[in-house]
């Protein structure tokens, strides 16, 4: 079955408690991005990768870091996690085609809670 | 820049009736692309429809049918003969050309409709 996964589902840490958000999909998609979704703002764009060792910051990078080792994975790393990157994360991913934005693919998001 | 504006933030409607959920959207391309995606009440996105900027025709899936007209910039999205199931939150998404974007295919949201359907 194409999927994308993430992990955890759900998250309650502390201030400063180093995290990791996973994100692994099977669909061989080259494109792969993170989002996050808080109310009165929809969704916005964390970064993004267009294939392995290829990445760049979205419109809210800040506090955030990603790696793209393998095709498959992309995950979404908080160093120093603080109040305000409460919030639910979303990972997408997508063939890359330069016919234009194909139908992006999302995991089930991640709702993370910084005390 | 783009952008993505949902002027309704909640709709309540009684099982049914027939609902339009707005989208008015603002882009300097010639060439985008507009989604629609659905958020059920158990939180994950579900894809609804994709429509590139060239083909202005509508669309109908079922009880679903959108309205594309590029003279007004709106992409509303009507369902007919609502049912609770269709409760959720309804997003408007943009995404500009792949030169445009440098190959980013980043989504613009617009901030999503509360969609609650009454039995």
């Amino acid at each position: 079955e194409a999927q994308v996964t993430q992990n955890p589902r759900y998250l309650i840490t502390v201030t400063g408690k180093k995290l990791t958000v996973t994100c692994s999909q099977n669909m061989n998609h080259e494109y792969m991005s993170w989002y996050r979704q808080d109310p009165g703002l929809g969704l916005r764009q964390i970064y993004y990768s267009m294939n392995v060792e290829v990445t760049d910051k979205g419109d809210v990078p800040e506090g955030y870091k990603v790696s793209r080792k393998e095709k498959r994975n992309f995950p979404l790393i908080l160093e120093s996690p603080s109040p305000n990157q409460t919030s639910l994360y979303f990972c997408a991913s997508s063939f890359l085609s330069s016919q234009g934005t194909n139908e992006q693919y999302f995991g089930p998001g991640t709702r993370l809670t910084v005390t | 820049a783009q952008k993505v504006t949902q002027a309704q933030t909640e709709i309540s409607v009684v099982e049914k009736e027939d609902v339009t959920l707005d989208c008015v959207y603002e882009t300097r391309d010639t060439t985008y692309y507009l989604f629609w995606y659905k958020q059920p009440p158990s939180g994950e996105l579900v894809f609804l429809i994709r429509r590139n900027s060239f083909d202005e025709q509508n669309e109908i899936s079922g009880r679903y049918s959108w309205n594309f007209q590029k003279s007004t910039s709106s992409f509303n999205f009507t369902i007919t003969a609502s049912q609770v199931v269709d409760s959720a939150v309804y997003f408007c998404a943009l995404s500009e050309a792949f030169i445009s974007n440098f190959g980013n295919e980043k989504l613009t949201f617009g901030t999503g409709t509360r969609l609650t359907i009454i039995p």
